[in-house]
């Protein structure tokens, strides 16, 4: 497709289950970003991929996040044994390049991932 | 370290009348700044960016954006506001660096049309 795709792009989920949530970014783009998006809150950095570079696995809030980038392009964020406070709108983007200064991210529609 | 202030969680105007979105980085390195605007149950979309090429930015849908070193300042205009404008704007700052984590956002500021 032209643009970020993710998928579900609605989830609802038990507490205590194990959800994954899946991004095909732009073909070509080597870099690809996670990020949560809380009611009212901003965006919250998660992770991030560049080619075949090491993860920035920073911005993960526990060791029940995980994500990996198979073959430089689609990308799974995994979430176990969910809790409550894991609701929140999940955002991929992915952007042409990463070490330029031109570098923008372009954005998928999200995942809304509720845990009840 | 790099970090995005945007100086106004909420902003409202009438239809019509000037918009103005304030937001203020602090970069140690050369920053490209970007605007992206969320409209409800949307995805961020890109509004304008400055890469160093000029310090006036235009976008689209008629915003604009004004890089001010010396204010360490990136502030979206409109100079006149439609009710489609209504959406949440963010901020966000990138350097050139060998540094994994790129963008960093500011919190976002809601703005509110009002016919």
């Amino acid at each position: 497709g032209a643009g970020v795709s993710q998928s579900p792009s609605n989830k609802v989920t038990e507490k205590g289950k194990d959800v994954e949530l899946r991004c095909d970014p732009i073909s070509g783009h080597t870099a690809l970003y996670w990020y949560r998006q809380s009611l009212g809150q901003g965006l919250e950095f998660l992770i991030y991929f560049q080619g075949n570079s090491a993860p920035d696995k920073s911005g993960l809030p526990s060791d029940r996040f995980s994500a990996e980038r198979t073959g430089g392009s689609v990308s799974t964020l995994t979430i176990q044994r969910t809790q409550q406070e894991d609701s929140a709108v999940y955002l991929c983007a992915s952007s042409p390049r990463s070490f330029g200064v031109w570098t923008e991210a372009f954005f998928g529609q999200g995942t809304r991932l509720t845990v009840v | 370290a790099q970090s995005v202030t945007q100086l106004d969680s909420h902003v409202s105007v009438s239809e019509g009348t000037p918009v103005l979105l304030r937001c203020n980085y602090s970069s140690s390195y050369s920053p490209s700044l970007f605007w992206y605007v969320q409209h409800p149950n949307k995805g961020l979309q890109l509004l304008l960016k400055y890469t160093s090429a000029a310090t006036l930015v235009k976008g689209i849908n008629g915003f604009e954006a004004e890089f001010k070193k010396s204010e360490t300042s990136f502030h979206l205009t409109k100079p006149s506001a439609h009710m489609s404008d209504a959406a949440e704007y963010f901020c966000v700052v990138s350097f050139s660096s060998g540094s994994a984590r790129q963008l960093t956002f500011g919190s976002g500021t809601q703005l509110t049309v009002l016919p």
